[in-house]
């Protein structure tokens, strides 16, 4: 595997679910993002993750709890969510400094 | 705080058009510019870059030059494809928030054959 994978790509669950998605990054990188991407919205930063510390949480509900175990991987617990939070979650790495970020593919999740 | 105003969208031109996408930004000190292409089911992925002032990135026909002075990062190709058709982000990461990468709100370009 390369780059910034993502799984599942594809996830359907009721609002009393609770599920993970994860997210791995095969770029040596120090720094990993969780975004979420609604239709006709700005993309939105949820979680930051630098040396695996949390460095910022923009004001994202309890119902999302992030977890980044080591420099390679991040999760997304997800429990009790409204289909408001139906979009595309988005995974991203990069190197601490002013450099690019790469993006995984997305878990595209619908919320019934 | 940084800021990133880029040209709203939806754009739609006919194959072998020129493209612009305005981009300005608001920004202390020196930030890293970039755009960033999404094509349809996917992620975002780098499309070019610049990381001072007068450095153009370039690639795959596209181009953007970085004008300190007039705070922008406009992305140009001289004649577009239908497979040009997709998401483009304009982005900066700068001081105070190294690491963190702040977006524009996306142009959505439509090439049409």
């Amino acid at each position: 595997e390369t780059g910034v994978t993502q799984t599942p790509r594809h996830l359907v669950m009721g609002m009393t679910n609770k599920k993970s998605l994860k997210c791995e990054q095969h770029l040596g990188h120090n720094a990993m993002y969780w975004y979420k991407q609604s239709a006709k919205k700005p993309l939105e930063l949820m979680f930051v993750y630098s040396l695996e510390e949390r460095v910022e949480n923009n004001s994202v509900p309890s119902r999302f709890s992030p977890e980044c175990p080591n420099s390679s991987h991040l999760f997304l617990h997800l429990h009790t969510l409204q289909p408001e939070d139906s979009a595309l979650y988005l995974c991203a790495s990069s190197q601490e400094g002013y450099n690019e970020q790469f993006f995984g593919p997305g878990t595209r999740l619908t919320v019934l | 705080g940084n800021s990133v105003t880029q040209m709203e969208g939806p754009v739609t031109l006919s194959e072998e058009a020129f493209l612009t996408i305005n981009c300005t930004y608001t920004a202390t000190g020196y930030p890293s510019l970039f755009w960033y292409v999404q094509y349809p089911g996917e992620g975002l992925q780098l499309l070019l870059k610049a990381t001072k002032a007068d450095d153009k990135g370039s690639n795959k026909g596209f181009e953007a030059t970085y004008r300190k002075e007039t705070t922008s990062f406009h992305l140009e190709k001289g004649s577009v494809q239908v497979s040009d058709s997709a998401v483009y982000f304009c982005a900066l990461s700068g001081f105070p928030n190294a690491g963190k990468s702040t977006f524009g709100d996306g142009t959505t370009l439509t090439v049409k054959p």
